[in-house]
């Protein structure tokens, strides 16, 4: 059964701090991952797509990792922002067509604290 | 603004009642999804349109009813709802190629739905 996991479930730092995020998955023949932020009663803000061939992705304080042999990604947010509060969803895609499901992940909500 | 435009942002509806959610892209895509986020869940994928044509349907109830007339806009249709369907439904698109790479998925902004 493919599942995708993201430990922890909520998290706290104080401002400034670099934090990772993680996100582990069932079935390592992935098509690509995703990571989204959503605010609180908001749609998902795509932040990296890493697609199965890639190791890394970066955007600005953002960097995304993926080892598939492990199954596990992980999102790296370097000198946190109190606007970076928010949840992180992980998603997966297995199958390159539109009926290959993409599941989510429970997210972790990140709080930074000023 | 992510380029995929959802109506209503809010909806209150009683269990009798028919409305109708829409969604509209402006990128291009050939894909189009919704997902149903509730409380303390991950988000569930529902359906997926590819080039309007119907191709998942995640065992969702009859009383959802997709609708896709083109490749931009996807409706919902709702009918006779119980109060756990209550949720925030979303929309996503996305450019489905064929056997190379696949592309991101751009989500609205949902509608938060509220079966009274």
């Amino acid at each position: 059964k493919q599942e995708v996991t993201q430990i922890p479930a909520a998290l706290s730092v104080p401002e400034g701090e670099n934090l990772v995020l993680n996100c582990s998955f069932t079935d390592s023949a992935i098509y690509n991952l995703q990571w989204f932020r959503q605010d609180p009663g908001k749609g998902l803000t795509s932040l990296l797509l890493i697609q199965s061939s890639q190791r890394e992705q970066t955007s600005g304080r953002l960097n995304a990792s993926l080892d598939k042999s492990s199954g596990r990604s992980t999102l790296y947010i370097a000198a946190s922002q109190p606007g970076d509060s928010a949840t992180y969803l992980c998603a997966v895609k297995w199958g390159y067509s539109s009926a290959s499901k993409i599941i989510f992940g429970s997210g972790t909500r990140l709080s930074i604290r000023p | 603004e992510t380029g995929v435009t959802q109506t209503p942002r809010h909806l209150v509806m009683g269990m009798t009642n028919k409305k109708s959610l829409k969604c509209e892209q402006h990128l291009g895509h050939n894909a189009m999804y919704w997902y149903k986020q509730s409380a303390k869940k991950p988000l569930e994928l529902m359906f997926v349109y590819n080039f309007k044509e119907q191709t998942e349907n995640n065992s969702v109830p009859s009383r959802f009813s997709p609708e896709c007339p083109n490749s931009s806009h996807l409706f919902l249709h709702l009918h006779t709802l119980q109060p756990e369907d209550s949720a925030l439904y979303l929309c996503a698109s996305s450019q489905v190629p064929g056997r190379a790479e696949g592309t991101e998925a751009f989500f609205g902004q949902g509608t938060r739905l509220t079966v009274v």
